[in-house]
């Protein structure tokens, strides 16, 4: 099983810059969620999907921050315009119907300058 | 409002004593509560789930305790290895069996060889 797989694992642009962080659950788990880290306010969710439909945004900061899950097999979280405030690492996790366990990808870590 | 409090000091302990982490939390009333560990750079991985009808719940050298009275968690390392140093995050799903997965901030452990 190849996991949860997340692209890309480092990006840095300049503050207004439009950002899209990618993911790809793991075959058959039907949850996905994106979760941001930094040290001031530890893992945040954001955003949860269950069957590719949005089921909890209340974390998504704000406008400025989108996200889709077109399909089963990827989903996109966009930042536009990007602040340096963004600046953190961006994991998506997934989660199988079957447990209560997720599993997070490797993480994407933004810098705006 | 809802709290998942854990340690923000690190725990430094010697190579083969027991490292215990505590999770303390109020105003959620969690069907389980996790445990992952995360490595710097990396995502956090899962390592055990409780559920709130279970007192303690173990895994080789891990063992997790349960509280829902105290509202506390305690995760133990017995015969702790420098291997084991790592940031512990301790999770709850959110009120109302929404099965969202609402993260603590960690604790870091350091195992002294």
């Amino acid at each position: 099983d190849a996991g949860v797989i997340q692209s890309p694992r480092h990006e840095v642009t300049e503050m207004g810059q439009e950002v899209t962080l990618r993911c790809k659950p793991i075959s058959g788990h039907n949850s996905l969620f994106w979760y941001r880290q930094t040290m001031m306010r530890g893992l945040e969710l954001l955003i949860y999907f269950n069957n590719n439909v949005p089921i909890d945004d209340s974390g998504m900061p704000e406008d400025r921050f989108s996200a889709k899950m077109p399909n089963a097999s990827f989903s996109t979280l966009k930042i536009q315009p990007s602040e340096p405030r963004d600046s953190a690492v961006y994991f998506c996790a997934s989660r199988g119907d079957a447990g209560n366990t997720i599993y997070f990808g490797e993480g994407s870590w933004l810098t705006v300058v | 409002s809802q709290k998942i409090e854990q340690n923000s000091e690190a725990l430094n302990i010697q190579e083969g004593k027991t490292a215990t982490l505590t999770c303390n939390y109020t105003n959620y009333s969690p069907a389980y509560l996790q445990w992952y560990r995360q490595d710097p750079g990396r995502g956090p991985v899962f390592l055990l789930l409780i559920r709130e009808n279970e007192k303690e719940k173990r895994k080789e050298r891990l063992k997790v305790t349960f509280d829902t009275t105290l509202k506390q968690s305690l995760f133990h390392i017995t015969a702790s290895q420098p291997a084991d140093s790592a940031t512990y995050l301790c999770a709850l799903d959110r009120s109302g069996g929404s099965y969202i997965p609402t993260f603590g901030r960690g604790t870091s452990l350091i195992v002294h060889p």
